[in-house]
């Protein structure tokens, strides 16, 4: 009954490959997000997704394109990966966007690119 | 753009001992604080949420109070134990975005 998860939660790759990552919610949230934390541990919004829209789309490479089919799953794809694409992805969800409500976090998918 | 400070970076406390974490954030246009506990290797569990509201939030042996005014949160834990070590994050929502986060305070507490 986990409320935030995603697959693979390890990824080794070589460079230059496309690789995908998936998240799911059973929150019954309408707000999906996809954060990075780099090797100094710090944490960035990347995208948001409410109800299968972006909304928030930061200074991210063109080679990250993230989906939503619904507004429980949000995958990120990753094309030609290089090698400052390694870190640790997380997918979180909550109720609204920017709002009073509480955010949680999947177990994170850790990216290594070699 | 908002920016989120922790203080300190890192400490080291004997089993017992209470103590507070310090955040700060520069845009006092916040929705919520959240107090979140990344242990290594792992995700992030949320700890405490304060909505914008609120000046204080309590779960447990844990305390988190904000005011917004001056852009500060403590977190404040009572009795540390060995298993409170993780790293500590604060976390503000502004109007209509996404999480900004500090850097995180990594906590030890020994035996």
């Amino acid at each position: 009954d986990t409320a935030v998860s995603q697959t693979p939660k390890y990824l080794v790759t070589q460079m230059g490959n496309d690789k995908s990552i998936k998240c799911e919610q059973n929150l019954g949230h309408d707000t999906m997000y996809w954060y990075k934390q780099d090797s100094k541990k710090f944490l960035k919004i990347m995208f948001s997704y409410n109800n299968k829209e972006l909304i928030i789309n930061e200074t991210v490479p063109n080679r990250f394109s993230p989906k939503s089919p619904d507004k429980a799953h949000l995958n990120l794809h990753i094309n030609s990966l290089e090698l400052g694409d390694s870190a640790v992805y997380f997918c979180a969800s909550s109720q609204v966007v920017g709002g009073p409500n509480e955010q949680f976090f999947g177990p994170g998918t850790r990216l290594t690119v070699l | 753009k908002q920016e989120v400070t922790q203080i300190p970076a890192a400490l080291s406390v004997p089993e017992g001992e209470n103590l507070v974490l310090n955040c700060s954030f520069t845009d006092s246009a916040i929705y919520n604080l959240q107090w979140f506990r990344q242990d290594p290797g792992k995700g992030l569990t949320s700890l405490l949420l304060i909505q914008s509201s609120q000046r204080e939030q309590t779960s447990g042996r844990l305390n988190a109070s904000l005011d917004k005014s001056s852009g500060r949160s403590t977190l404040y834990i009572a009795a540390s134990q060995p298993g409170d070590s993780a790293t500590y994050l604060c976390a503000v929502a502004p109007p209509g975005y996404a999480l900004n986060f500090g850097k995180g305070t990594s906590l030890l507490v020994t035996p």
